[in-house]
């Protein structure tokens, strides 16, 4: 099962609003709606933004968003804050009864 | 709150079997959602290891080759991770985790995961 593919970085200021892609197949992310967005600090496990493409666990605030059209997944963050510097990875339930993850995007907050 | 802690050797061979517990504090581990293994090579992505129910029932991710097996123990609330023949490529961060919802595949609760080495 390939990755599913995010692009290695993005920037914004803050304020700013920016969007992460995550691009998967008709197996994957076009098939189910078992897509989880997670972000990553160095040295800390990632933590759970955004559950089943749309949904925000408790906690998580709604500067973060996130869609899906076909094939592809995307998370927004508006407002950006310093504290959002981190890596963003994809995930995406598939027909092959596994998960998998996107390759993971750098965001740096200028 | 629910807390995951990984324990294992830190230290494993080539060739040899790693084996890992993760002990789930505050909430049963008998839940009709399913507990997870997930790794991270050193400045590498996160790859889904496998998965398992209280019943037992388990899934594994196909690129593993057969060379993974999970088990787990409701009286001590721990769930394990065994992976056979390892080589350097499995040096990785390994995590435990548990989903949001009934095969949601999200996970909420992790450990704070620990670094296995494979090296002689």
């Amino acid at each position: 099962q390939s990755a599913l593919t995010q692009p290695p970085s993005v920037s914004g200021s803050p304020g700013q609003s920016v969007t992460i892609s995550c691009t998967g197949t008709s197996s994957d992310i076009g098939f189910y709606n078992r897509v989880s967005w997670y972000q990553q600090t160095p040295g800390t496990a990632p933590k759970l933004l955004i559950v089943e493409v749309t949904n925000r666990p408790s906690g998580v605030p709604d500067r973060f968003s996130a869609s899906k059209s076909g094939n592809t997944a995307s998370l927004t963050i508006s407002g950006l804050q310093t504290e959002d510097e981190a890596d963003y990875y994809c995930s995406s339930y598939t027909t092959s009864s596994s998960l998998v993850f996107g390759g993971g995007t750098r965001l740096t907050v200028l | 709150q629910v807390q995951l802690q990984e324990s294992g050797p830190g230290l494993v061979k080539p060739s040899e079997t790693l084996s890992l517990t993760c002990t789930v504090s505050a909430s049963s581990i008998n839940t009709p959602y399913h507990w997870g293994w997930i790794r991270q090579p050193p400045g590498k992505r996160l790859e889904w290891l496998g998965i398992i129910y209280h019943s037992g029932s388990a899934s594994y991710n196909p690129s593993l080759r057969g060379r993974v097996s999970m088990s787990i123990d409701s009286s001590k609330n721990q769930f394990s991770l065994k992976l056979t023949s390892v080589t350097a490529a499995d040096t990785a961060v390994y995590y435990c985790a548990g989903e949001t919802d009934y095969d949601s595949f999200g996970y909420i609760h992790w450990g704070q995961g620990t670094l296995v080495t494979v090296a002689s």
